[in-house]
């Protein structure tokens, strides 16, 4: 079945710097990679995904790229605020099961 | 105007207890899921259900029952409760051949 693996597990940022999240997946016919950001006490909400037929799709300060052959992708901040402090998770999909990373909490220091 | 609403938002009992939490969805979606998140935030798929029918089940312990009276509504049983039972159970739905999961606030279930 599908395993996907997500780094680093924390990450600290000053405000205004850029943050990268990474994530790896085993299943070669996942094609649905949705990104999820969870506050405290909040469930996850999808903030941005990408479809195996696309490289890179990019929503304001977030953006999402996709290496198939490397069954990579990663999610990147730019500019960020002190509001996208969160966990974030990724997710790989070849059905209707999303399988999850193990998330990644960010801080971003004003 | 919830998407997908759960209750309770906060579950405390004993062990050996049974207990339930109900889940709705007002998006017009045909799949919904339950998800546990442990303590260590790692979210993990328990059921899915496609027009009331069972597709997945992860492997669950069957003191966990889930039941769909319509497609808008997935409820989770559990029977004689246990401790490592504590978790975080997020109700989520999609719509078919359409990946995008939308996830309920979550219940916190702790049984002492």
């Amino acid at each position: 079945g599908e395993n996907v693996e997500q780094h680093p597990s924390t990450l600290s940022v000053q405000e205004g710097d850029s943050a990268v999240i990474k994530c790896t997946y085993s299943d070669s016919a996942s094609n649905y990679f949705p990104w999820y950001k969870q506050e405290l006490g909040k469930g996850p909400q999808l903030i941005i995904d990408i479809r195996s037929n696309v490289g890179e799709k990019k929503d304001q300060r977030i953006a999402v790229t996709l290496n198939k052959t490397a069954k990579h992708f990663s999610l990147h901040i730019t500019e960020t605020q002190p509001e996208d402090s969160a966990v974030y998770f990724c997710a790989a999909s070849s059905s209707d099961k999303l399988i999850f990373g193990t998330g990644t909490r960010l801080q971003v220091f004003p | 105007d919830t998407a997908v609403s759960q209750t309770p938002k906060y579950l405390v009992t004993q062990m050996g207890n049974d207990k339930s939490i109900k889940c709705e969805q007002n998006l017009g979606h045909d799949t919904m899921y339950w998800y546990k998140q442990d303590s260590k935030k790692f979210l993990k798929i328990m059921f899915s259900y496609n027009n009331k029918e069972l597709i997945i089940n992860e492997t669950v312990p069957n003191r966990f029952s889930p039941k769909s009276p319509d497609k808008a509504h997935l409820n989770l049983h559990i029977n004689s409760l246990e401790l490592g039972d504590s978790a975080v159970y997020f109700c989520a739905s999609s719509l078919s051949g359409i990946p995008e999961a939308f996830f309920g606030q979550g219940t916190r279930l702790t049984v002492v």
